[in-house]
């Protein structure tokens, strides 16, 4: 059964850092794409960034560009999204989503998300 | 990046209506358009790729079209466990883009 986890979700001051985690487990995690999707209160979902199968290539939205970074490991069954330089506007519910091996681009699961809130 | 316009953002039926939510991309995204379903609190559950392939498990009530750039999701006959929120999604490029959302309400 295809499982992704996410961890790492909490409180942050303006200005600070986070790591969130995803734990894949349930198929090849290196063989897949994976995408960070992000939903603010209230608010619709946003792509947020993506990483190939071997993290040779990262995508971003133009909005976290430069303050977040994706990564993975494939030893450990593992995406990342480091988070820095935080605002108010990336609070949210943050979702890791693996996109689908075939050639639709869809993103056939996804996490139970975890939330990131930004206050002082 | 590419926008996609989703209407309505909101829409009240009852059960056993049919109802139709569109979809419309700034530029040619072949048939590379995902629809979702979300309840509160839950994550997205994929419904339909490439404009109207149905996922394994999903009921045939749910149907998707498309003509040009203008999409289509179809739910022949509403049911108590539609009532959710409906994104679309292009995956003709990155950045992904999600259509705004509607909102299927009970009247």
């Amino acid at each position: 059964e295809v499982q992704l986890v996410e961890s790492g979700g909490g409180l942050v001051q303006p200005g600070g850092s986070l790591r969130l985690s995803c734990a894949a487990s349930g198929f090849t995690f290196s063989a897949y794409a994976m995408h960070w999707v992000r939903q603010a209160p209230g608010k619709g979902l946003e792509f947020v960034s993506a990483i190939n199968y071997n993290g040779g290539r990262t995508y971003y939205a133009n909005s976290v560009k430069g303050r977040f970074t994706i990564s993975r490991d494939n030893s450990k069954n593992t995406l990342y999204l480091q988070m820095g330089s935080l605002r108010a506007e990336d609070m949210a519910v943050f979702y890791c989503a693996r996109e689908s091996y075939d050639t639709s681009g869809k993103n056939d699961y996804w996490g139970q998300g975890t939330l990131v809130t930004v206050a002082s | 990046d590419i926008q996609m316009t989703q209407s309505p953002s909101s829409l009240s039926a009852s059960v056993g209506d049919r109802v139709t939510i569109t979809c419309r991309a700034s530029q040619s995204i072949d048939s590379y358009l995902n629809w979702y379903q979300q309840k509160p609190g839950k994550a997205p559950k994929l419904l339909i790729d490439t404009a109207s392939s149905l996922q394994s498990g999903v009921p045939s009530r749910f149907s998707g079209s498309r003509s040009g750039t203008d999409f289509t999701l179809t739910i022949s006959t509403l049911q108590p466990e539609d009532f959710a929120t409906y994104y679309c999604q292009q995956s003709y490029n990155t950045p992904r883009t999600f259509g705004q959302g509607t909102k299927v309400e009970i009247k």
